[in-house]
């Protein structure tokens, strides 16, 4: 069973801090990952992929890769009161189905 | 520029009764997918579409059957409504062996009553 586990929060920071969102994956071919950003009632909508180890900046996001721990994360600095939602980490294992397998989630709360 | 669209945004069945969750895409994806959401157990895939033509289950495929029309259009049926279907449901499709992840639709809020 390939697994993908986030902690579920939530996770509260204050805004203009920078939040953290860790993501581990138990499949060692797992090829490449994603972040989706779910707000309460909205379907997920993509916010970074990364395939290489190291780290992927995209404006005030960052993913992190590192395969080895199989443990993939994202930061997001200067967090504003719309960042405020589920964040969901996905593994595609790299198979001919292109299934993504997906986290449970991170509930995030940022506080005005 | 539509993108992955689903019909109906909301329905109520009474437990027993059949209905078919529509999606369509138009942005020529070769794989389509079925998920289910509820509370504390993330996205779990239903059943998914690799390509046109074929079909396959995957975590939660009890209860369900899917059709998979041409390359844009992927329907799932629920042949006896039971409560235990009370969902959230996306339809999602990628190309590209899913190297930039799925698009998804907005979304089927069922209740089975």
């Amino acid at each position: 069973q390939k697994e993908v586990e986030q902690n579920s929060g939530p996770l509260s920071v204050p805004e203009g801090a920078i939040a953290s969102l860790n993501c581990t994956y138990s499949d060692r071919g797992s090829q490449s990952f994603f972040w989706y950003r779910q707000y309460s009632g909205k379907s997920p909508e993509l916010i970074m992929f990364i395939y290489s180890n190291g780290d992927k900046e995209d404006g005030r996001f960052t993913a992190q890769l590192n395969k080895a721990s199989q443990y993939v994360s994202l930061l997001i600095r200067d967090s504003q009161p719309s960042d405020s939602a589920t964040y969901l980490c996905a593994v595609n294992n790299g198979g001919s189905n292109y299934k993504l397998t997906f986290g449970k989630g991170t509930l995030l709360t940022v506080n005005p | 520029n539509a993108g992955v669209t689903q019909t109906p945004k909301f329905q109520v069945l009474k437990t027993g009764q059949s209905m078919t969750l529509q999606c369509a895409q138009d942005m020529n994806h070769n794989s389509m997918y079925w998920y289910r959401q509820d509370p504390g157990m993330g996205l779990r895939l239903i059943y998914y579409s690799a390509s046109e033509g074929t079909t396959d289950k995957g975590e939660v495929p009890n209860g369900y059957n899917v059709s998979r029309l041409n390359k844009r259009e992927f329907s799932l049926r629920l042949e006896s409504a039971a409560p235990s279907q009370t969902s959230v449901y996306f339809c999602a499709s990628t190309s590209d062996r899913a190297r930039r992840g799925y698009t998804f639709g907005s979304g089927t809020r069922l209740t089975v009553v």
